[in-house]
């Protein structure tokens, strides 16, 4: 079945270091994203890809680096300015066209 | 900035409708109204969306006010598997080009469904 495919489900970080996390998708679809959730509340975007080679910033952008290099992998990297990055981390995409977005199930990020 | 507004929680009977209401008194004339869902430490589910119709599909209705303000999501007939927490978010478009949205969310809706 397709759908997108988000690793590691946990993931601990200590100060100062930058940690990856991973979101792969087999749907086909051109631009995929990334949002934060705190406990709480709702998602807010960090950023965004409409096809390869080419990404840009969201509302909450900063401490935070992506790249896309292939159609099925938008990997974002929570560096160590992101000063409070301990949240859930979710992974989105939605084909050309489309209207509903598919989701990933998450990593849960913590600072240790 | 355009925001969602929700109660925080609400209860409801199994087998009993359910109207979930949300306030969006910012909407922009292009932003299309989405309601998603999320159980805990998953990523939200698509419910259903509209932008000034009524709309119906087999999951729920969405009843969109005249002056697409409001917007009410209906479960005709809750279940134990619908208790999560329902998110209505405007969909905006994010260039002129391709198909990027950015989704707004608001706080959600927790319904607790009671057997």
């Amino acid at each position: 079945d397709g759908g997108i495919t988000q690793s590691p489900k946990y993931l601990f970080r200590k100060e100062g270091q930058n940690v990856t996390l991973s979101c792969e998708q087999n749907l086909n679809h051109d631009a995929m994203y990334w949002y934060r959730q705190d406990p709480g509340q709702g998602l807010r975007l960090i950023y965004y890809s409409q096809i390869v080679n080419d990404f840009q910033k969201g509302d909450i952008a900063e401490g935070y680096s992506v790249s896309r290099e292939k159609k099925e992998s938008f990997p974002l990297t929570v560096t160590s300015a992101q000063k409070n990055p301990t949240a859930f981390y979710l992974c989105a995409s939605i084909p050309d066209r489309g209207y509903g977005y598919t989701f990933g199930s998450g990593t849960r990020l913590t600072v240790v | 900035d355009a925001k969602t507004t929700q109660p925080n929680s609400m209860e409801s009977n199994e087998e009993e409708p359910v109207h979930l209401p949300c306030n969006h008194s910012t909407i922009s004339g292009t932003d299309y109204i989405h309601w998603y869902r999320q159980l805990p430490s998953q990523g939200p589910e698509y419910v259903i969306h509209g932008l000034t119709s009524n709309v119906n599909n087999r999951m729920a209705s969405l009843a969109i006010a005249e002056d697409r303000k409001s917007s009410t999501l209906i479960l005709h007939r809750a279940t134990l598997r619908d208790a999560a927490v329902y998110y209505c978010i405007l969909r905006r478009a994010l260039g002129l080009i391709g198909s990027s949205y950015k989704l707004i969310f608001g706080s959600g809706t927790r319904l607790l469904v009671r057997p």
